[in-house]
């Protein structure tokens, strides 16, 4: 298996611009996480789904992030507008079930100037 | 959720030296994981213990889950070890919850 897999791994974008951030789990994975990562705040989960639906989305900082899993193969991560505060890199992780193993993407690295 | 502490914050080895990374956690978990970030910024699994003795080549890995800690031990160190390592734990009904991690400088 290739692992998980992010796109794109490098962002720029200006402030006010919609950004998004994909991923794709590793097949078979009923687990999916979105985590950001800051100097400040370190790794911070934002929001999890189980089996495509959202389970827990408390991390989400604000509405103007939202995402979505259409489908076992996909998952968007969305920031509309984006602003600078929002640079950081961002994390996909798959795992098969809640207990077991996770497994992280290579990230995206958001610059929002 | 589940409090998770790291130390020592920064470690600085000569190479060839051996090293033990600490991880406190709060609460019963169902999952430990440790990661080490390289300089590359890409997360890579070394560990998943959550409870127990693993060894993988120079390194290993002790959970007593009854009193909440996780070692890692890094044997015969070298530079391509350098980077952050990251205890992650996960209890009943939450995601990994990851520690502010130890950052490993090993020196030529």
């Amino acid at each position: 298996d290739a692992g998980v897999i992010q796109s794109p791994r490098h962002e720029v974008t200006e402030m006010g611009q919609e950004v998004t951030l994909r991923c794709k789990p590793i097949s078979g994975h009923d687990y999916l996480f979105w985590y950001r990562q800051t100097m400040m705040r370190g790794l911070e989960l934002l929001i999890y789904f189980n089996n495509n639906v959202p389970i827990d989305d408390s991390g989400m900082p604000e509405d103007r992030f939202s995402a979505k899993m259409p489908n076992a193969s996909f998952s968007t991560l969305k920031i509309q507008p984006s602003e600078p505060r929002d640079s950081a890199v961002y994390f996909c992780a798959s795992s098969l079930t809640q207990n077991t193993e996770a497994f992280f993407g290579q990230g995206t690295r958001l610059t929002v100037v | 959720g589940i409090q998770v502490e790291q130390s020592p914050p920064d470690l600085i080895l000569q190479e060839g030296a051996n090293s033990t990374l600490r991880c406190n956690f709060s609460d019963s978990v169902n999952n430990l994981q440790w990661f080490h970030q390289n300089p590359w910024g890409q997360l890579i699994n070394l560990f998943y213990i959550p409870s127990g003795t693993k060894q993988n080549g120079r390194l290993s890995a002790t959970t007593v889950a009854t009193e909440r800690y996780s070692l890692l031990y890094i044997s015969s160190s070298q530079t391509t070890d350098s980077g952050v390592y990251f205890c992650a734990v996960r209890g009943s009904g939450y995601a990994l919850n990851f520690g502010k991690g130890t950052s490993l400088l090993v020196t030529p």
